[in-house]
């Protein structure tokens, strides 16, 4: 069976200090990969998303970037973060052969930038 | 660009039935997609409408109409466990999942 496995589950930053979430998928191949943002008691902001290595597309241009070095493992980073970056970051995938409106989410990482 | 637009709140009591809507502005309209998410944890998919008319998983019913732009989520029967927040999300060409801003959903005794 399929999983998805991201950390940390928790975290609390400085403002201006580096960030690095990482998401993994067992189970599956070539999935299509996802990272949104939930500000709190808020809808989900797509910010990032990748059908293969190396492609990525941006669907909000902020101080985050996104990397997929590996087929299963896709990577939220960002070199100065700022207060408006809290929020609860969720990575999720999809299969790549099936449009059926289904994404798989993490558990989320909860950054609190102070 | 698109937008999704969904009740911020709904009130019910138990063993009653809600009915949810969601009506979107979007282009290149593959499919309606329902999420539930409890508070704190991860959303969890509900169901996928890509025709027009109605999908029943058990107690709950998913409905469609691309003419209308239209769709709504039908939970019967509620029980506590059902007190979450619920989203609507477009599939669309050349890009994920877009994600309204949720409905929350409050059942009581």
């Amino acid at each position: 069976s399929q999983t998805i496995h991201q950390w940390p589950a928790t975290l609390v930053q400085p403002v201006g200090s580096p960030l690095s979430l990482e998401c993994t998928v067992e189970g599956t191949s070539n999935p299509n990969l996802y990272w949104y943002r939930q500000a709190a008691g808020r809808g989900l902001q797509l910010l990032f998303y990748s059908v293969g290595i190396g492609q990525i597309s941006s669907e909000v241009p902020q101080n985050l970037s996104a990397s997929r070095p590996q087929d299963r493992q896709f990577i939220l980073s960002s070199k100065k973060l700022l207060l408006s970056d809290s929020g609860f970051y969720l990575c999720a995938w999809s299969d790549r052969g099936r449009s059926t409106g289904e994404l798989f989410f993490g558990e989320g990482s909860r950054l609190t930038v102070l | 660009g698109q937008s999704l637009e969904q009740p911020s709140e709904v009130t019910a009591v138990e063993g009653a039935i809600v009915q949810i809507n969601c009506t979107y502005q979007t282009s290149g309209f593959y499919g309606l997609s329902w999420y539930q998410q409890h508070d704190g944890g991860a959303p969890t998919f509900l169901s996928y409408n890509a025709l027009d008319g109605l999908e029943e998983t058990g107690r709950f019913s998913s409905f469609l109409s691309r003419s209308d732009s239209y769709g709504y989520l039908l939970l019967q029967e509620l029980q506590m466990k059902d007190s979450a927040s619920y989203f609507c999300a477009v599939a669309q060409a050349g890009t994920a999942l877009i994600f309204g801003k949720g409905t929350t959903l409050s059942v009581s005794s």
